[in-house]
């Protein structure tokens, strides 16, 4: 079955850049998502890429593909303290129509 | 800025009661998602739609029952709530590419 895989947490300082890492096990996944959720929230869509594309970038934020390897990143330029969130990996398999399979959700710390 | 609501925001009640979490969303969407969030923050499919009249089960065995006789409604019910249902409920909607989710409901059932 399909199945998503995320380091649980990073704890970094504030100005460095954050990187997050995610694996997916399907490889017919059509787009792959990041999401964000601070504390008492609901998710908030960060970005997504399609599956035939290796890199997205949007203002502090760039995704990287390796469909090789079924691996996704997302990179947080000058990480602030606001910043501070859990952040979930998603995908959509080709053959789950458009629901959402989700990672665990990585917990991201900004010290000051 | 997308715009979808979830009523009650946190609800407290006692065992056997029948609740309704109410969902709604401005956007036209056809597609809609309920999630059940675990205290390890993982996130279930619980029940899904993609129109009016069309209800699926998700992935995540749920005893809560959901319904959608209008776009912009799908509202979630559980008829007798235990302990075991305390979680937190989240619900979506999408039309294409981008799913957006509301702010959540926490459950907890004494």
């Amino acid at each position: 079955g399909e199945d998503v895989e995320q380091s649980l947490f990073l704890s970094v300082r504030e100005g460095d850049s954050s990187v997050i890492n995610c694996t997916y096990t399907d490889s017919s996944s059509t787009y792959l998502y990041w999401y964000k959720q601070e504390p008492g929230a609901g998710l908030q869509l960060l970005t997504y890429i399609f599956s035939n594309m290796d890199m997205k970038q949007d203002q502090r934020l760039t995704v990287l593909l390796n469909k090789k390897d079924k691996h996704l990143s997302l990179r947080i330029a000058d990480t602030q303290t606001g910043d501070s969130a859990i952040y979930f990996c998603a995908e959509i398999p080709a053959v789950a129509g458009t629901a959402l399979i989700f990672g665990k959700g990585t917990t991201l710390s900004v010290s000051s | 800025e997308a715009d979808i609501y979830q009523t009650p925001r946190y609800l407290v009640i006692g065992t056997g009661k029948k609740i309704t979490l109410e969902c709604s969303q401005t956007m036209g969407h056809d597609k809609m998602y309920w999630y059940q969030q675990d205290p390890g923050m993982e996130l279930h499919l619980i029940h899904y739609s993609y129109g009016v009249n069309s209800t699926e089960k998700g992935d995540l065995s749920s005893e809560s029952t959901v319904s959608r006789i209008r776009t912009e409604h799908f509202p979630l019910t559980l008829e007798s709530a235990r302990p075991s249902h305390t979680s937190q409920y989240l619900c979506a909607s999408s039309e294409l590419i981008e799913q957006f989710f509301g702010p959540g409901t926490r459950l907890t059932v004494l």
